[in-house]
């Protein structure tokens, strides 16, 4: 089975600071993504990589980077975190061909105080 | 206008009860189709994937394509309070691989309660 692990479960941060969310995958997927979860917004894609070193943006990439340093890791820089970041944040995997069914983490629930 | 629309619900049934979730969608590019289960505090777990229209089986749960009229459907039978969560579909363009291809487009979710 596919396991994609993210590094924390529940998160409290403050404004300002610089927060990393990570995301480490056991398949060797070579597509690696981050999207945050809100109510009566459903799944936001924020950045997806698809390959080492490479990303692209998603549909809500202000605030936030990524890095992807190697094939299992995928991490979410929050720069400077603001109350309006506070959300639910999954990372996903999936093989690399194309149409392929993503695979997720259980989440991190991160509060920016 | 969303690109794929799914009532949010909520959704209550006995349990026993036939289920239907349903989205529909604007783009007919959209070719791959999947549904989702998400449990509370749990990130989604992958249910069904399909390919054109049609239907696909698989246990008690049935998933079914209409690419004619853009609309995809999940029925789940005999549901149990065990089925009680959020359930989002998800669709992808046929594309390359790396970019338009592996990108998902979700619906918003609907969530199911099965009472005993």
């Amino acid at each position: 089975d596919v396991k994609v692990t993210q590094s924390s479960r529940y998160l409290v941060k403050r404004t300002g600071e610089k927060v990393f969310l990570e995301c480490v995958q056991d398949m060797d997927h070579e597509n690696m993504f981050w999207y945050r979860q809100d109510p009566g917004l459903g799944l936001r894609l924020i950045y997806f990589s698809y390959d080492v070193k490479m990303k692209e943006k998603g549909d809500i990439p202000e605030g936030y980077s990524v890095s992807r340093e190697k094939k299992e890791r995928f991490s979410l820089i929050l720069e400077s975190a603001s109350t309006n970041q506070t959300s639910m944040y999954l990372c996903a995997s999936s093989r690399g061909q194309g149409n392929q069914p993503q695979h997720f983490g259980d989440g991190t629930r991160l509060s920016i105080l | 206008q969303k690109e794929v629309e799914q009532d949010p619900g909520p959704l209550s049934v006995p349990e026993g009860a036939i289920v239907s979730l349903n989205c529909t969608y604007s783009n007919s590019a959209f070719q791959y189709f999947m549904w989702y289960r998400q449990y509370s505090r749990k990130g989604p777990e992958l249910l069904m994937y399909t390919y054109s229209s049609g239907n696909k089986e698989d246990g008690r749960f049935t998933a079914q394509v209409d690419k004619s009229s853009k609309y995809i459907s999940l029925f789940i039978r005999d549901s149990q309070p065990s089925d009680s969560a959020t359930y989002l579909c998800a669709m992808s363009l046929l594309g390359v691989k790396e970019t338009s291809g592996s990108r998902l487009t979700f619906g918003e979710g609907t969530q199911l309660t099965v009472n005993p």
